[in-house]
This record gives C-alpha cells, structure tokens and sequence, in this order.
C-alpha cells in the first residue's frame, strides 16, 4: 500500500529559529519519488522538491534542506532561520513509477506558523 | 497565462444541483489531473488525463463525478446531484509530457472551492 505520513499537524515556533517537517512515506514500488510542497493561504501548491528513490543525497537551496532516508522512509525538510513568509501549511507526497501519469498521493500536511 | 487556471474561484450552490468547474492547464502540458481537498486534509487524486483521453481515473468517488477535456487543453469537472459532502477545494493541475516511472513534477492551479447548502 501507498501512503505517506506527517504526523506533525501544526507547528509553531518565532522567527530565525529552525525548524524541521516529518515525512515518512509506504511504498511497495522500488522506484518512486518524492515531493513536498507548501500551500500559502492563497491556496495554490507550490512545488518546492522532487527526489528519485536512487538519490539519497542530502539537498539544500538557500534556507531550505531535505533529507532523505530510504532506511527509515523519510523525507524530511528542514526550514533554518524561519521568516513569517514561511507560515503555510507543507505537504509530502509520494509518485510510485508504476503508477501511469505519475499521480502524487499526499499527506495530511503541517501547517507551520511563523511567528514575529 | 503562466499557470494553471481554474474558474469559478468560488461556487455556492444547492444540494441536488449541477455544477461545472473548468481547468485551463499550462500550455503545452499534455497532462492534466483533478484532486480534491477537503478542510484540514491533503489533496485526493480524482482523475487524470493524457492529452484527450482518461488515463486514470480511479479516484472517482462516484458516478456523480464525471471530468472530459474534448480537445486535450481545457478540462472540465462535472458534478451531478451535488451532496453537502461535496465541499470541498477541487484543484487542477498540469504537467509536460508525463511517462509512466518519469516522476514529472506536477504543477497546480489555485483551485476551485465549491460549498454546497
């Protein structure tokens, strides 16, 4: 079965501290992909990341930083020195290669707020 | 436009009544999928399409639901008889050339709330 975990609903934490999303994803599939996404108020998904399960480099751009461990499946993301522009709700999801189109399960999301 | 766009940005209607969400996808996207976003909860895959044709459309709750996209651009959602259980944010989203274990990424519209009373 295919799912994906965040088991953190809401976070709150005050500008410039760090902060760190839990993702942990289910998959039969050898090949997959992995994603995260922020969700402003405005509604729109923005996409932020894609992985390949072949790649388990670590990724950073700019404040932001992904890790990714197939040993425990997880696929978190860290924010450094968080900035009230930050405060949206992040969704992981999951792409399993098997799965025509690439069709992306989610989950639930974290809703993060930043504090000034 | 740049993005995806979808129109009616809001919708209120009547139990039991009919309703058309429309999906603009980026250009030059061949395919499109629809989710839907209920309060509180991730994004739920409806259906997806690649250039004209419903290549999945698993997610489908019901017969109700129904999504054609004619001419392999515009798509558009079609609910019948709506239920209060339909309320929901109905999002759109695009992405180039899709091949099956390719991971493509998938961009999204602003999506479409509907509430029905």
């Amino acid at each position: 079965a295919q799912k994906v975990t965040q088991a953190q609903t809401e976070i709150s934490v005050v500008e410039k501290e760090d902060v760190t999303l839990d993702c942990v994803y289910e998959t039969r599939d050898t090949t997959y992909y992995l994603f995260w996404y922020k969700q402003p108020p405005s509604g729109e998904l923005v996409f932020l990341i894609r992985r390949n399960s072949f790649d388990e480099q670590n990724e950073i751009s700019g404040r932001y930083s992904w890790n990714f461990q197939k040993s425990t499946s997880s696929f978190n993301f860290t924010i450094t020195a968080s900035q009230v522009v930050d405060s949206a709700v992040y969704f992981c999801a999951l792409s399993e290669a098997q799965n025509q189109g690439g069709k992306l399960i989610f989950g639930q999301g974290t809703e993060l707020s930043v504090k000034p | 436009g740049a993005g995806v766009s979808q129109t009616p940005s809001n919708k209120v209607t009547e139990k039991g009544k009919y309703v058309e969400l429309r999906c603009d996808p980026i250009s030059g996207h061949t395919a499109l999928y629809w989710y839907r976003q209920s309060l509180g909860q991730g994004p739920e895959f409806l259906i997806y399409f690649q250039g004209t044709g419903a290549a999945d459309d698993s997610g489908l709750p019901n017969d109700r639901f129904f999504a054609v996209r004619p001419e392999g651009s515009v798509s558009t959602l079609k609910i019948q008889r709506t239920e209060r259980g339909d309320s929901a944010v109905y999002l759109c989203a695009s992405s180039p050339h899709p091949r099956q274990g390719s991971g493509n990424t998938i961009y999204f519209g602003e999506g479409s709330w509907l509430t029905v009373v």
